[in-house]
């Protein structure tokens, strides 16, 4: 199965500023896909990245908060902007594959 | 009705013990169903994909009810390696590749 690396694996960052998660994938893969979670609460699917087009945010997520890049079929990048506390969660990117769908390690996210 | 249910638990199980975990979903026209695990501050890993006939892994066993949409994971000779939380996932049939995911049931198994 496809070896996804994703970085940071955790930051603390102060309201207001932006962090960009960079998610890379061994392989080459159509679709990637970001998803939050929050303390206590399921994966919730945040967009899907297609390589070449503009991502597609689901319901409650907007590009102007979490601008994405998929510059090629490996790489992937989501941006968590002018943050507040409600922002904090683990953030993480994922492939799909034959069998099911594969998750980057995560990035735990901090705002204060 | 939220469109994935299952137990939270948490199910504390000793050693080699069997225990079963159950998952309604809410859409008769989904068509794709997992159980991923989750072990603490890690990223969810598949375990298993669920079929119409029921399939087995080892001491991992699924089971698909469509009628009731009603998923099942039994898991026999429990090991302490078993601990984790267990998420109930579902494709969004209308959107067959955005996944609906469960909040987990919580499995300890002691010694």
């Amino acid at each position: 199965s496809a070896v996804i690396s994703q970085k940071p694996s955790r930051d603390i960052c102060q309201r207001g500023t932006s962090l960009t998660i960079q998610c890379q994938v061994d392989s080459q893969v159509t679709m990637m896909f970001w998803y939050r979670q929050q303390p206590g609460q399921s994966l919730t699917l945040i967009a899907t990245a297609n390589q070449g087009s503009e991502a597609t945010y689901e319901s409650g997520f907007v590009i102007d908060k979490f601008p994405i890049s998929r510059p090629n079929l490996t790489f992937s990048t989501l941006t968590v902007s002018n943050m507040s506390p409600e922002d904090s969660s683990i953030y993480l990117c994922s492939v799909e594959q034959a069998s099911g769908y594969t998750f980057g390690s995560g990035t735990r996210l901090t705002v204060v | 009705r939220k469109e994935v249910e299952q137990d939270p638990g948490p199910f504390n199980v000793p050693e080699g013990a069997t225990v079963a975990f159950n998952c309604t979903y809410s859409n008769s026209a989904s068509q794709s169903f997992f159980w991923y695990r989750q072990d603490c501050r890690k990223e969810p890993k598949l375990l298993m994909s669920v079929y119409s006939s029921g399939n087995e892994d080892g001491r991992f066993t699924a089971q698909l009810n469509r009628a009731s949409q009603y998923i099942s994971l039994l898991i026999r000779d429990s090991k302490l390696s078993d601990s984790a939380t267990y998420l109930c996932v579902v494709d969004d049939a209308g959107n067959n590749r955005k996944l609906i995911w469960g909040l987990g049931t919580s499995l300890a198994v002691n010694p």
